[in-house]
Order: structure tokens, then C-alpha cells, then sequence
């Protein structure tokens, strides 16, 4: 079992539509979740840290559930700029372990 | 302000070339990574560095030689590559972690796009 995973996608989704994409991790030690968003052949940025308590940023809602070890991204109202590659990204975390896991990434496109 | 830069934007060498790629952070950042990412891949880590310390080598072959200089650059030396090692690039940085439980968010550099012929 791959240790994040992710729907590949595609997503084709009208502009203003609502868009929900999920991600199972393995390591039930996980301490830290982030989504990145990553745009064709640039770098990834990060969107948002995920955190048990859910948090919102504008259009943007992310969520984790640790008891089923699974995290979302909500996204509502999508725009044409939304459309590129979020990749769902994990970390054991602790002292010195700064490695993170990406899952394989959800391509996004958003058609007007 | 999150910026990493990294230098060059481009390389093509050949296999028998040395080169090497440069990463600079001035937010004070005291953890430094380097990724390699294929096309429709995620990023690969290769190297993390805490406190100008190398703590993680994900077992990258020896041609590849990372070098912290200090606290704000990062580099990674080049030598004698194979055409499968064409990728991006990219350097990363965050705080580092010095407690147990949680990490801090990676902010990437634009990345070296490398081409080995």
C-alpha cells in the first residue's frame, strides 16, 4: 500500500463548481499534512497545513480525520486559476524527521 | 517573504561534465532540502540538512554531492551524471524541527530544470 494515495484524476469541472479531493495516508504516526497546489513545470506551493480542528482559507476547506487517516480539500466557487495539480503531502514529523510523503497528485482543470 | 531562489534556471551538461546548482533562503530557515522531480511525478527528497548538518541522504548515488556553506545557501554538486538523472530540481527550506510531534511547512524554490545528454 503506497504510504499517501491519492485519485489521480483528471478532474474536468465547470468554472464555479464545487470540487472535493480526498487522500488516505498508511503511517498512522503522521503528525503533519499539507496540500500543495503545483502549476505545469513549476515548483509546488503550499497551500494549506491541514489541521484536526479543519480550517478554511477564503474558497478553500481543508479537513483530516486521524481516526480513518484521511484528509480532504474542498474547494467552492472554483475559478479558471484553480486548475493545476494538488498534491496531498504527510510527515511522521519528531525531532530531526523533516521527510515529507507526496501522494502522486489530483490533476484539477477547470473548464469555463 | 517565502523566496527561495535557486541558480541556474536551465542546465544541459554532458556525462562527463561537473556542475552544480546553487539554493538561497533569507528567512532564517535552518532545515534545506533537495528534491528531484520526474515529469508526472511527485518529488523525490534526496538530501535534507538541519543546522548546516546533512541528517537525511535517501541513499543518492555518490555523483550527486550536496554542500551547506551556510546557514542561507545550499548546494548541489554535479559530477558525472546518466541521461536518466534529466529532472527538476528543487530546493526546499522550513524552520527546523526540534521537538517531537509536528513539522514546519516546505517552501520550494523555482527549481533547476536539468538536461544530461
Amino acid at each position: 500500500r503506497k504510504e499517501v494515495e491519492q485519485d489521480p484524476g483528471p478532474f474536468n469541472v465547470p468554472e464555479g463548481a464545487t470540487v472535493a479531493f480526498n487522500c488516505t495516508y498508511s503511517n498512522s504516526a503522521s503528525q503533519s499534512f499539507f496540500w500543495y497546489r503545483q502549476d505545469c513545470r513549476k515548483e509546488p506551493k503550499l497551500l494549506m497545513s491541514v489541521y484536526s480542528s479543519g480550517n478554511e482559507d477564503g474558497r478553500f476547506t481543508a479537513q483530516l480525520n486521524r481516526a480513518s487517516q484521511y484528509i480532504s480539500l474542498l474547494i467552492r466557487d472554483s475559478k479558471l486559476s484553480d486548475s493545476a495539480t494538488y498534491l496531498c503531502v504527510v510527515n511522521k514529523g519528531g525531532f530531526g524527521n523533516e521527510k515529507l510523503t507526496f501522494g502522486t497528485g489530483t490533476r484539477l482543470t477547470i473548464i469555463p | 517573504d517565502t523566496e527561495v531562489t535557486q541558480t541556474p534556471k536551465h542546465l544541459v551538461m554532458g556525462m562527463t561534465n561537473k556542475k552544480s546548482l546553487k539554493c538561497e533562503q533569507h528567512m532564517g530557515h535552518r532545515a534545506m532540502y533537495w528534491y528531484k522531480q520526474k515529469a508526472k511525478k511527485p518529488p523525490e527528497l534526496m538530501f535534507v540538512y538541519s543546522y548546516e548538518k546533512l541528517s537525511i541522504n535517501e541513499s543518492v548515488p555518490s555523483r550527486f554531492s550536496p554542500e551547506c556553506p551556510n546557514s542561507s545557501l545550499l548546494n548541489l554538486h554535479l559530477h558525472a551524471l546518466q541521461p536518466e538523472d534529466s529532472a527538476l530540481y528543487l530546493c526546499a527550506s522550513s524552520q527546523a524541527n526540534l521537538l517531537a510531534g509536528g513539522s514546519y511547512e516546505q517552501y520550494f524554490g523555482p527549481g533547476t530544470r536539468l538536461t544530461v545528454t
